[in-house]
């Protein structure tokens, strides 16, 4: 099992650029997240989904969008990339049956944006 | 506005001592959760609690929920340098979505 998998681990955008994020797990749970970490921060959530096809909006999801078009598969798009989206993203998996659904987390990405 | 607010932000000590990091919120949460982060890598799930008042070990690790479930600390007894890490409360809502909410986050160093 590899977990939850995320490309690329480290990006340097130019301003007004665009990118995906991508973020694949194989423990076939439903549930997947992105959370974004700025220095010395906690983590914020961006999007999320309960599933195939059902996706919604976090603390902090301007200027990024979602799909989930398949179980395993959750790519986060950043639009016109701005230097406030310099950060740290983690994807992350659960099977939230009951209300203690343990997350499990990608290595992260590391995007700067200049 | 964190919803979830961790002390202290920072801590050195010198291995042997003990410490205890709070989390403190004004909300009531159906559970909390502890996580920890070693640089360049994803916060990894150290302990779940469920029941306000619930204690729970690991080792050298105590961690406790408030009664209101609205509170949660985490001790440590006799720390070593492999503790070292940055540690993330993480609270589930009673409604709404069904995400985490984290803390702020505690970064403790353990020097030998």
């Amino acid at each position: 099992n590899a977990g939850v998998t995320q490309t690329p681990k480290f990006r340097i955008l130019k301003i007004g650029q665009s990118m995906t994020l991508q973020c694949a797990q194989d423990m076939n749970h439903n549930y997947m997240y992105w959370y974004r970490q700025d220095p010395g921060m906690g983590l914020k959530l961006i999007y999320y989904s309960v599933g195939a096809g059902i996706t919604d909006k976090g603390e902090v999801p301007n200027g990024y969008n979602v799909s989930r078009s398949t179980t395993e598969d959750f790519p986060l798009r950043l639009e016109l990339a701005a230097p406030s989206q310099t950060s740290v993203y983690f994807c992350a998996s659960s099977y939230w049956v009951t209300s203690t659904g343990e997350l499990f987390f990608g290595e992260g990405s590391r995007l700067t944006v200049l | 506005t964190q919803l979830l607010e961790q002390s202290p932000q920072f801590l050195s000590i010198q291995e042997g001592e003990n410490l205890t990091v709070y989390c403190n919120s004004s909300s009531v949460f159906s559970s909390l959760q502890w996580y920890r982060q070693e640089p360049g890598e994803g916060p990894v799930l150290l302990v779940t609690v469920v029941t306000g008042g619930e204690v729970k070990k690991l080792k050298r690790l105590t961690f406790q929920f408030g009664d209101a479930r609205k509170d949660s600390s985490l001790h440590i007894t006799a720390a070593q340098p492999g503790d070292t890490g940055l540690y993330l409360c993480a609270g589930a809502r009673v409604t709404g979505r069904r995400a985490l909410t984290f803390g702020s986050g505690t970064r403790l160093q353990v020097q030998p």
